[in-house]
């Protein structure tokens, strides 16, 4: 079982709305990320925090918003989404940022539907 | 040239034998490797993840690596029915980014 937490699981939601996404670990890792994956689709890298800063923004608009409150909790605010954005969104956490060591472990996912 | 190349298409195999699975790399700088296996409407799961060139076991996973070619693969032994799913190639680049095959389909026959 993913020690990677989200929620909601399944998330219903108007263009105009306002909802966000939540993600918790507590493995003690200081690397969070957020990815978007949509269906017959690999992973796409979103967000990274390291250390609780945002260090990498892969051009995502900016009706998507991360936050990350503490080493243990990320979230991502959703406004003014778009149809095209339903998908599968994916917390993941690792150790730290850096090449080795650094295994990348996925939460079970948020399935969003814009309608 | 894509990033990390999964070009298979879905492959079948009869429950009890060998899965074999192969993904090719671009940035020859890359230094970690992973395989996650993601059932249909989960996510991904890792199982495996080498750094080194040769083999790694792990149960009835093997994957191997050669850094010199730029390819990984991945072994399943005695293929079971649970193992049907897709099996997503990753390749860690700077930064901990992950980038991902398109990944292939595996389906066990009984």
């Amino acid at each position: 079982d993913t020690e990677v937490t989200q929620t909601p699981k399944h998330l219903v939601m108007g263009m105009t709305n306002k909802k966000s996404l939540k993600c918790e670990q507590h493995m003690g890792h200081r690397a969070m990320y957020w990815y978007k994956q949509k269906a017959k689709k690999p992973p796409e890298l979103m967000f990274v925090y390291s250390y609780e800063k945002l260090s990498i923004n892969e051009s995502v608009p900016s009706r998507f918003s991360p936050e990350c409150p503490n080493s243990s909790l990320l979230n991502l605010h959703l406004h003014a989404l778009q149809p095209e954005d339903s998908a599968l969104y994916l917390c993941a956490s690792s150790q730290r940022e850096g090449v080795y060591g650094n295994t990348i472990y996925f939460g079970e996912g948020s399935w969003l539907t814009v309608v | 040239q894509k990033e990390v190349e999964q070009n298979s298409g879905p492959l079948s195999v009869p429950e009890g034998a060998i899965a074999s699975l192969n993904c090719t790399y671009s940035d020859r700088g890359s230094q970690s490797f992973f395989w996650y296996r993601q059932y249909s409407g989960k996510s991904p799961e890792l199982i495996m993840f080498i750094y080194s060139n040769g083999d790694k076991e792990d149960g009835r996973f093997t994957a191997q690596l050669n850094k010199a070619s730029q390819y990984v693969s991945l072994l399943i032994r005695d293929s079971q029915p649970s193992d049907s799913a897709t099996y997503l190639c990753a390749v860690k680049r700077d930064n901990n980014r992950l980038a991902f095959g398109k990944g292939n389909q595996v389906v066990v026959i009984p």
